[in-house]
This record gives structure tokens, sequence and C-alpha cells, in this order.
């Protein structure tokens, strides 16, 4: 069982250039998240979604966008990286009924020069 | 503003000794608190959990302590063992709304064998 897994796990961009992380979930969960992580900041909510074909934002969406066409995928976009984008990404799911005891991913750690 | 705060970003602690980790809330809307615990190059694992309708919880060595009145909670690790040593963060959601979780900075423990 593979929970909640992100790809890739490192990424070197360079300013204005674009790219997507996927998160892939295999345990049907209905919510899932994108956070940005960093230093003295804590986990901050990029975008989320509560199902198939929906999305919202979160606290810092400038910059990303989202996309959930499968239930099992959730993909964040960086259309033009800018350096202010350099962090650690982690993505997140849980059932819609839990007690927000979210799975989370390895994380990926994405520079922008 | 950060809405959940670990104003301390660094403990150490004796092994067989007692861990208390803190963390203050800002939002008196929250109403469900968690903590989570995350190793170096890995995703946040959930920990425990507590509602606000209680004002403790237990789980093993683990027990998160509620103070509403004072919008603070507390996570004490008894004994403590070098395995404990990560990350903790905090975080709060306001239940009836879209279950979003505001995380702290998060506070690295050191458990010293």
């Amino acid at each position: 069982n593979a929970g909640v897994t992100q790809t890739p796990k490192f990424r070197v961009l360079k300013t204005g250039q674009s790219m997507t992380l996927l998160c892939a979930q295999d345990m049907n969960h209905e919510y899932m998240y994108w956070y940005r992580q960093d230093p003295g900041m804590g986990l901050r909510l990029i975008h989320y979604s509560v199902g198939e074909g929906t999305t919202a934002k979160g606290e810092v969406p400038d910059g990303y966008n989202v996309s959930r066409l499968k239930k099992q995928n959730f993909l964040l976009g960086l259309e033009s990286a800018a350096p202010s984008q350099t962090s650690v990404y982690f993505c997140a799911s849980h059932f819609q009924d839990s007690t927000l005891e979210a799975f989370f991913g390895q994380g990926t750690r994405l520079t922008v020069v | 503003d950060q809405q959940v705060k670990q104003n301390s970003p660094s403990l150490s602690v004796q092994e067989g000794r007692i861990s208390i980790l803190n963390c203050d809330y800002t939002n008196s809307m929250f109403d469900y608190f968690l903590w989570y615990k995350k190793y170096p190059a890995e995703g946040p694992t959930f920990l425990i959990s507590i509602s606000s309708i209680k004002d403790k919880n237990e789980d093993g060595r683990f027990t998160v302590f509620l103070n509403k009145s004072a919008k603070h909670l507390s996570l004490h690790i008894v004994p403590s063992q070098p395995g404990d040593s990560a990350v903790y963060f905090c975080a709060a959601s306001a239940r009836g709304g879209a279950n979003n979780l505001f995380f702290g900075t998060g506070t690295r423990l050191t458990v010293i064998p």
C-alpha cells in the first residue's frame, strides 16, 4: 500500500519555467491538499480539493493552479516559476468523514533559480 | 498573521524525562486540534488529536491538553525516547468550514540518550 506518493522528489527550475507536481493516493480519499513549508512559516495551504472535479483556494494560492481530474490524483502547477516559490511542497489526503488525520506524502523540494 | 503559534523552535530533553510542547491559537472558531510529527525528508505523520469538547486526550505515552479559555494546548510525552526526536507541528481547524488545517511553525524536539 503506497499511501500518498509525490512526484518528483526534487526539482530545480529556472525563473519563468513551468512544471507540474503530481500527488497520487491509493486510499480512495475524497479530500486532497497541497501545502508548502518554508523556514519559520509552518505548513501553509495552497489549494485543496473536496472531491473529483473540485478545487478551492487555500491560504497562499497565488502563482499556482491545480486540477483534480481523477479522484486519486491532485496536480499542482506552476506556470511561471519565481524564486519565491522555492519551498518544500507536501500533498495530503483524508476521507471526507475523517477527523482530519490526513496522510502526507514525502514532500517535493523545489528550488527556483 | 499566524493563527497557530509554537513559540519554542526547539526543545532538548533527557531520555526518560517528560517532554512538553506548547501551542497557542488565536481563532476562537477552532474546534479541533492535532499534533503531527515529522522526521527529516519525510512527510508529517498524525500523532494525536483533541476535540474542543474535551480538555485531555491520551494515547500511550502521548497526552494532549486543551485549555480553551487560554487558547492553549500542549503535548506531553512521557517517558521521552530518542526515537521521539523530530519536529512536532500543532494544527487546528474549524470543522464547520472546509476542514482546512492551520499549522504552527513547529518545535524541534531532541531527546538526549
